[in-house]
């Protein structure tokens, strides 16, 4: 098992650009999150999904659109990207029970620069 | 608004050492604390996790230490050894609410051989 990809692994863009990034997992998880990842704020949650067809906002939204077609899938847009977008992103999958059973996979990362 | 507070932000340990980082909550609905290891270009992977129904828990080397009534929790790596240097994130969730975690800040551990 391939656990939880991302695509691309890097990627520089210019303000006022947009892009999706895209997460695939393989373990027929239903919940999937976004995470970005800056210097000294840890992580933060962007939006997630409980399952096909569903979304939702996590604690910085804002600039952000996601969807999730597909259970294995959940792509994170940016519609025109902006330097304050600069960051770490990170997917994440869980099973979607409670508690201790709740464990997140998360994929490798996808360094995003906007100039 | 920062729920979760963890510190120190770095940590330097000699092998052999006990590492300690410490985080504190304000939401006293968290019901699921788990702690994540990072290390440098992957993705964050569970360490260790903990319910607050619990004072403590050890696997190997990891133990969680919880205090309900301070609202503060805590990760002892005994031992530590190089291979330990990493960035680790304490967490926190509320059962029901699509498991969204609120993360700390991050202490990056650097242990010295």
């Amino acid at each position: 098992n391939a656990g939880v990809t991302q695509t691309p692994k890097f990627r520089v863009l210019k303000t006022g650009q947009s892009m999706t990034l895209l997460c695939a997992q393989d373990m027929n998880h239903e919940y999937m999150y976004w995470y970005r990842q800056d210097p000294g704020m840890g992580l933060r949650l962007i939006h997630y999904s409980v399952g096909e067809g569903t979304t939702a906002k996590g604690e910085v939204p804002d600039g952000y659109n996601v969807s999730r077609l597909k259970k294995q899938n959940f792509l994170l847009g940016l519609e025109s990207a902006a330097p304050s977008q600069t960051s770490v992103y990170f997917c994440a999958s869980s099973y979607g029970g409670a508690g201790l059973t709740d464990t997140q996979y998360f994929g490798p990362g996808t360094r995003l620069t906007v100039l | 608004q920062q729920q979760v507070k963890q510190s120190p932000q770095s940590l330097i340990v000699q092998k052999g050492g006990i590492s300690i980082i410490n985080c504190a909550y304000e939401n006293t609905a968290f019901d699921y604390f788990p702690w994540y290891q990072q290390f440098p270009g992957k993705g964050p992977a569970l360490l260790i996790a903990i319910r607050p129904d619990v004072s403590e828990k050890k696997e190997g080397r990891f133990t969680i230490s919880f205090n309900k009534s301070a609202k503060q929790f805590s990760l002892h790596i005994m031992d530590s050894q190089p291979g330990d240097s990493a960035t680790y994130f304490c967490a926190a969730s509320i059962g029901g609410q699509g498991g969204k975690l609120i993360f700390g800040q991050g202490t990056e551990l650097s242990v010295k051989p």
